[in-house]
């Protein structure tokens, strides 16, 4: 089965800095999905970014970007110009591609302070 | 308002006592699923609907059930709550499961305490 490692619990920035969150997953197939998702106090599931395995450029969403390195299993999240409001939960999660394969995994989670 | 909506938001019950979480989205969605939250263990699936009256066990379906007899409606039911089922718990919709339709809409979560 596939599995998802965030490796950090807790990392902290100081507002404005940059912060890459650290995902790793396993997998024996070739088609799937990753995403990140934010958790804020409120727990309300905030979808931030999603990559397609296919893809090779790595996506970005204003201040958020990944570095998808597939051959080495790895999804990392970069916040730059942290603000306060990034201040969350962020789970990086795993959905596969395989035609009735419901496969969807979530890694732990890192808890992300932003410093003012 | 596209959304996924629970029902109650917070829940304080007692062993065995019986209980139901209801769960409701309005975006005409096939996919529907049931997770729980747990410190240190992220989200895990507990049940899934790929559409209506179709249901499957996730990773964690023990003390747990489920029904989809409307598309809009995904109920989770714990017939015996016990203490190891206190979590946060989250119900999603999707469009379907299928290729580009990836996106899962989650509820705002429900927090059970099991005493």
């Amino acid at each position: 089965a596939q599995t998802v490692t965030q490796s950090q619990p807790e990392m902290s920035v100081q507002e404005a800095e940059t912060v890459t969150l650290s995902c790793t997953y396993d997998t024996s197939e070739s088609d799937y999905y990753l995403f990140w998702y934010k958790q804020p106090p409120s727990r309300q599931m905030i979808l931030v970014i999603r990559q397609e395995a296919y893809k090779q450029q790595n996506a970005t969403e204003n201040r958020f970007s990944v570095n998808f390195q597939k051959a080495a299993k790895s999804f990392s999240l970069k916040i730059s110009d942290s603000q306060l409001g990034d201040a969350a939960m962020y789970f990086c999660a795993y959905r596969s591609q395989v035609y009735n394969n419901n496969d969807m995994r979530f890694g732990a989670g890192t808890r992300l302070t932003v410093k003012p | 308002e596209a959304q996924v909506t629970q029902n109650p938001r917070y829940l304080i019950t007692v062993t065995g006592k019986k209980l139901t979480v209801t769960c409701s989205q309005n975006m005409n969605h096939e996919y529907m699923s049931w997770y729980r939250q747990d410190p240190g263990l992220g989200l895990r699936q507990i049940y899934y609907s790929m559409n209506v009256e179709v249901t499957d066990k996730g990773d964690v379906p023990e003390g747990y059930k489920v029904s989809r007899k409307e598309k809009r409606n995904f109920p989770l039911i714990l017939e015996s709550p016990s203490p190891n089922q206190t979590s946060l718990y989250f119900c999603a919709s999707s469009l379907s499961w299928g290729s580009g339709s990836y996106e899962q809409y989650f509820g705002p979560g429900t927090r059970l305490t099991v005493t």
